[in-house]
């Protein structure tokens, strides 16, 4: 069974900090992962799309970067803004077309 | 486009009632599927579809139904309601069934069991 885990929990930054986001997945066989945002009260929007046959992507000052082998997808923000504080939320996409999530991460940029 | 819509946005309703929660998407999209999210447990899937007339269950289907006879809309009744279905819940679709990118998700609905 796939299980998603994100560390941390949630963490705090000051403005204008670059920081990195944690996703791990037990289960390599998987066709894609993606990146979420959730906006207090809201429902998620996605950011970014990682083919499993691809290593990084990119979107602004985004990038997301997978290690398939190792169970690992990485979010870097660059030059945060207290705009960027929301949670994030990567998700696993296998064969059985079921997105399975991680636990999320509550970031707070501090202005 | 009015994307995803879900009705109601809150409900509370007593044990052992029963409802259904409403999401239409209006982008003719295939997939379509349904969350629930609990603090400290991330999204997890209760039912998907991946087309009209096709349903399956996700990671927590039990005391739900779906169905979906049309493209737009993706209904999820309770067949009775536990103390243990207080949740959000959001409805979410995309165009592809097969990389579920991009997720085009509603703005949820916040369901209270007494």
């Amino acid at each position: 069974k796939q299980e998603v885990t994100q560390i941390p929990a949630a963490l705090s930054v000051p403005e204008g900090e670059n920081l990195v986001l944690n996703c791990s997945f037990t289960d390599s066989a998987i066709y894609n992962l993606q990146w979420f945002r959730q906006d207090p009260g809201k429902g998620l929007t996605s950011l970014l799309l990682i083919q499993s046959s691809q290593r990084e992507q990119t979107s602004g000052r985004l990038n997301a970067s997978l290690d398939k082998s190792s169970g690992r997808s990485t979010l870097y923000i660059a030059a945060s803004q207290p705009g960027d504080s929301a949670t994030y939320l990567c998700a696993v996409g296998g064969a059985t077309n079921k997105l399975i999530f991680g636990t999320g991460t509550l970031l707070a940029v501090q202005p | 486009n009015a994307g995803v819509t879900q009705t109601p946005k809150f409900q509370v309703l007593k044990t052992g009632q029963s409802m259904t929660l409403q999401c239409a998407q209006d982008m003719n999209h295939e997939y379509m599927s349904w969350y629930r999210q609990d603090p400290g447990m991330g999204l997890r899937l209760i039912h998907y579809s991946v087309g009209a007339g096709i349903t399956d269950q996700g990671e927590v289907p039990n005391g739900y139904n779906v169905s979906r006879s049309t493209t737009e809309d993706f209904p999820l009744r309770l067949l009775s309601a536990a103390p243990s279905q207080t949740s959000v819940y959001f409805c979410a679709s995309s165009y592809s069934s097969d990389s579920m990118w991009p997720q085009h998700f509603g703005d949820g609905t916040r369901l209270s069991i007494l």
